[in-house]
């Protein structure tokens, strides 16, 4: 089983700065199989980027997905307000399917 | 646009079992892969179990294997998740997820069910 450890737990920022996660896979993912997801309260979660790099349908330019293997990380140029949510990674490779335990990005 | 409509969920006895349903539509449903995937309270997602579009190959986390059966209907754009042998650790709000083609990452969401397994 691929382990995904995300990181930091919590990112405590404000309105238009620059958020760095990162996820890293306890074994290389295959074929830059990840997937980004955000989550916010009440709502259900929604995919952000996938195959490491591709923005879902209707995700801004300021979300970016970069790395390979078993480092990568997700970048959100400047945080607008509805920003502020849980972020997973998954991996989707090979199964289990498994997603890594979440960042959350709050306000500061 | 894609429209997932979840049913099934509620309360049950450690033990007993519960049958979750997702009506699809706004896609070619057989084409794609499908998923459960779900959040106990306060906790992360947690992947659960896969289902392939042609060939109907599953999939399961390793907490569920043995207990739950992953299956679809093609004819009636129908995702179920048969449940037994429920735990407590198996409550949570369960997501019903479409994939994209053969792979079984999550595209889009359901709104969630929820299972509470106590006495």
């Amino acid at each position: 089983e691929i382990v995904l450890t995300q990181s930091p737990g919590t990112l405590s920022l404000s309105p238009g700065e620059r958020a760095t996660l990162s996820c890293r896979a306890s074994q290389s993912v295959r074929s830059n199989y990840l997937a980004w997801y955000q989550h916010s309260p009440g709502q259900a979660p929604r995919l952000l980027i996938y195959g490491v790099y591709s923005r879902a349908t209707a995700i801004p330019d300021r979300f970016t997905g970069s790395g390979s293997g078993t480092d990568f990380t997700l970048t959100i140029s400047r945080l607008e307000p509805e920003d502020f949510a849980v972020y997973y990674c998954q991996q989707y490779g090979d199964s289990p399917f498994t997603f890594g335990q979440g960042t959350k990005v709050e306000i500061k | 646009e894609v429209h997932l409509v979840q049913s099934g969920g509620g309360l049950v006895q450690p033990g007993g079992s519960l049958r979750l349903s997702c009506v699809a539509s706004g896609f070619r449903f057989s084409s794609h892969v499908l998923n459960w995937v779900r959040q106990a309270p306060g906790k992360g997602l947690v992947w659960v179990s896969s289902v392939s579009g042609e060939d109907g190959s599953t999939f399961y986390a390793d907490s569920v294997k043995g207990r739950f059966s992953i299956s679809r209907d093609n004819s009636a754009n129908t995702l179920y998740l048969q449940m037994n042998r429920l735990r407590a650790d198996d409550t949570a709000l369960y997501y019903c997820t479409k994939g994209l083609l053969t792979f079984p990452l999550s595209t889009s969401w359901g709104p969630g069910t929820l299972v509470t397994v106590s006495s």
